[in-house]
């Protein structure tokens, strides 16, 4: 089966811009999960959606980010406007409904450069 | 608060020799544990994961892990490191409630010399 996708791979943006980062989860798979790393330092929870449903926000860090998933498919991550702290690597996750956090799968990771 | 302290950050390991990455959290109850580890341009990969039983876990690639409840520690190891093995690796403790939620320690690089 194919695994997760995130694009892009690589952004790098000026300070102010918008940047929309997506997610294809593994299909079928109910759960999408977004963490970051910024500045290596440990990985964060972003937030969880079960579907389309947001089902866990707490660790989006403010009104600049807005994730939003399209009929409980592939998400989406916009950053607006984008700020220097928002440099990091941001990770998508999918598992199947009923098996969190049993069955993980991540992506690549898009690497977020703001300039 | 729930934590994960990785107190190594890099690690320069012989190839062949031994490897033990520490790992401890802090967490009330009985926690779901997780070693992952990413190798560069690939995502993170679950080595092995622990949520009851034996305390000794095997995971992909000659991995282990043994958990200690009285040291709140989940020491990831391999008795012989290979070259392909130099990566980052991550420990991380399922939140509570089992929401899916993870919360990560900063991770250890791994070198291993020729």
């Amino acid at each position: 089966e194919a695994g997760v996708t995130q694009f892009p791979s690589h952004s790098v943006i000026e300070k102010g811009q918008t940047v929309t980062l997506r997610c294809d989860p593994i299909s079928g798979h109910d759960n999408l999960y977004w963490y970051r790393r910024v500045m290596g330092k440990e990985i964060k929870f972003l937030l969880h959606f079960v579907k389309e449903s947001k089902q866990d926000e707490s660790g989006m860090p403010n009104n600049r980010f807005l994730a939003e998933r399209t009929g409980g498919t592939y998400s989406t991550l916009k950053v607006q406007p984008a700020e220097l702290e928002d440099s990091g690597v941001y990770f998508c996750a999918s598992s199947q409904a009923g098996r969190a956090p049993y069955g993980y799968t991540f992506g690549s990771g898009t690497r977020l450069t703001v300039v | 608060a729930q934590s994960v302290t990785q107190p190594d950050i890099h690690i320069t390991v012989s190839e062949g020799a031994s490897l033990e990455l520490r790992c401890n959290y802090s967490y009330g109850a009985t926690p779901y544990l997780f070693w992952y580890v990413q190798s560069p341009g690939q995502g993170l990969q679950l080595l092995l994961k622990y949520f009851s039983g034996d305390t000794l876990v095997q995971g992909i690639k000659g991995f282990e892990a043994e958990f200690k409840r009285s040291q709140s520690s989940f020491n990831l190891r391999k008795p012989s490191v290979h070259w392909s093995d130099a990566a980052e690796y991550f420990c991380a403790v399922g939140a509570q409630g089992n929401t899916g939620k993870l919360i990560f320690g900063q991770g250890t690089t791994l070198q291993v010399k020729p």
